[in-house]
């Protein structure tokens, strides 16, 4: 049971280059979530789903699009990087158990975009 | 718009210490609050949820309790070790929107052995 998977856990981007970024589960959970992390800022969600073939936008949606054609996967694109999407991407998944949606995270993507 | 806030930044304590770690949020209608543990470079780990109808939760030396009138939580440590040391984040899920979280900012501990 490998819980939330990400790959890569590395990239370095130029301007304007495109890129995806996968989430897997296998605790064949409803609910994914991807979430940016900068200093200083916290956490914030950027797109979530709320089951296979949905999705919902977040509170920093801009500049990034998701899929959701499995259920067990989860794609963060980013079509034209920009320097601010520098930044710590985390992925998560939940599922609806004993009255709450308890998230598990993934051990994060580094994203630099020069 | 529901806010999280954690009060210090950063935390230095000696081992051994009991620690109280607190978080506050803006709007009492939440459907459950959940504490994280963040290592360096790592993602987070849950430690405790509490559902908006529970008080306290408690795993190990870790308690969290919660108050929902007064918008706060508290994650007790108790007898602090150097392994404790760590970024622990405080998120909370609001009525309309259950199965989304806002973050608090965290706060980072460093138990000096």
């Amino acid at each position: 049971n490998a819980g939330v998977t990400q790959t890569p856990k590395f990239r370095v981007l130029k301007t304007g280059q495109s890129m995806t970024l996968l989430c897997a589960q296998d605790m064949n959970h409803e609910y994914m979530y991807w979430y940016r992390q900068d200093p200083g800022m916290g956490l914030r969600l950027i797109h979530y789903s709320v089951g296979e073939g949905t999705t919902a936008k977040g509170e920093v949606p801009d500049g990034y699009n998701v899929s959701r054609l499995k259920k067990q996967n989860f794609l963060l694109g980013l079509e034209s990087a920009a320097p601010s999407q520098t930044s710590v991407y985390f992925c998560a998944s939940s599922r609806y158990t004993l009255a709450s949606y308890e998230q598990y995270f993934g051990p994060g993507t580094r994203l630099t975009v020069t | 718009k529901q806010e999280v806030t954690q009060i210090p930044a950063a935390l230095s304590v000696p081992e051994g210490e009991n620690l109280v770690l607190n978080c506050s949020f803006t709007d009492s209608a939440i459907y459950n609050l959940q504490w994280f543990r963040q290592d360096p470079g790592k993602g987070l780990t849950s430690l405790l949820l509490i559902q908006s109808s529970q008080r306290e939760q408690t795993s190990g030396r870790l308690n969290a309790s919660l108050d929902k009138s007064s918008g706060r939580s508290t994650l007790y440590i108790a007898a602090s070790q150097p392994g404790d040391s760590a970024t622990y984040l405080c998120a909370v899920s609001s009525q309309g929107g259950s199965e989304k979280l806002v973050f608090g900012k965290g706060m980072k501990l460093t138990v000096n052995p």
